[in-house]
C-alpha cells in the first residue's frame, strides 16, 4: 500500500496561494492521488483527484510530475474558511479499493488575516 | 440533495454495555463505507457494502463489530460489548461511483 508523506502543518494569509506537497514515492501504475479536506466535526469532503500531469476544478489545482512521486495541491487565494486538515490519499480509483485508502496524518493549515 | 447523516452524533457508554451506530447514505448510492478514527490516530478503512452485501469487510477490528445494511438503504454499526478502545470517530461514506461522500461522523466516548 503506498504510504504518503505530507507537512503536519503550514500557516498563510488570506488571499495568498497556497501549495501543499505531498511525497508518495511507493505509488503504483494503478494508483490516482486525491486530496481531501476536513474541518472539526465534519467528515472529510472530496476536493481534487488525478492521475498525471496537472488537474484544475473549481476550488483547487492538482500538480502531479512525470515520476508521479509526489504531488502538489494548490488553492488559489485562500480565505479563512479555508483553515483545515488537507489529507493526500494513494489508491486504486474505483469503489472497490476503500479498503486501500490509507488517510494518513494529514496537513493542518491555518490562514490568518 | 441531502447528504450522508449519521446518528448519534455523540454517544457516551460504559465499558461492556452496547451501541449502534446508524448512517443514512446519499439516496441512489449503492457503495457504504464505515471507517474511524480512533483516539490520535489516522481514518482507518472498516469495511464497504454493495448495497446490501459486505463487499469488503477487511478493516473490522474484531467480532465485536457487527455491521448491517438490510435492503441497502441505511447500515447500522453495532459494538457489543464496546470496550475503552472503541472510542473515537465513527464516519461513514457512500458512493455511486469514484467520489465518497463523508458523513459528519459519531463520536463515541466508551468510559
Amino acid at each position: 500500500l503506498a504510504k504518503t508523506t505530507q507537512p503536519i502543518s503550514m500557516d498563510s494569509y488570506e488571499g495568498q496561494e497556497v501549495n501543499i506537497t505531498c511525497s508518495h514515492n511507493n505509488i503504483a501504475t494503478n494508483d490516482y492521488i486525491t486530496w481531501y479536506q476536513q474541518f472539526p466535526s465534519q467528515g472529510p469532503r472530496f476536493i481534487i483527484q488525478g492521475y498525471k500531469t496537472k488537474v484544475t476544478n473549481e476550488v483547487a489545482s492538482l500538480f502531479i510530475p512525470a515520476d508521479r512521486k509526489s504531488s502538489t495541491l494548490s488553492l488559489p487565494r485562500v480565505s479563512l474558511s479555508d483553515t483545515a486538515v488537507y489529507y493526500c490519499l494513494v489508491a486504486p480509483s474505483g469503489y472497490s479499493s476503500a479498503s486501500k485508502i490509507i488517510f494518513g496524518s494529514g496537513t493542518r493549515l491555518s490562514i490568518r488575516p | 440533495e441531502a447528504g450522508v447523516t449519521q446518528f448519534p452524533s455523540h454517544s457516551v457508554i460504559e465499558k461492556g454495555q452496547t451501541v449502534t451506530l446508524r448512517c443514512d447514505p446519499i439516496s441512489g448510492h449503492d457503495n457504504l463505507y464505515w471507517y474511524r478514527r480512533v483516539m490520535g490516530k489516522e481514518i482507518k478503512f472498516l469495511l464497504h457494502f454493495v448495497k446490501e452485501s459486505k463487499q469488503d469487510e477487511s478493516g473490522m477490528p474484531n467480532n465485536r463489530f457487527l455491521a448491517e445494511r438490510t435492503g441497502g438503504t441505511y447500515s447500522t454499526l453495532k459494538v457489543q460489548p464496546a470496550e475503552l478502545e472503541d472510542s473515537g470517530v465513527y464516519f461513514c461514506a457512500s458512493s455511486q461511483e469514484h467520489e465518497q461522500y463523508f458523513g459528519p461522523g459519531t463520536r463515541l466516548t466508551v468510559t
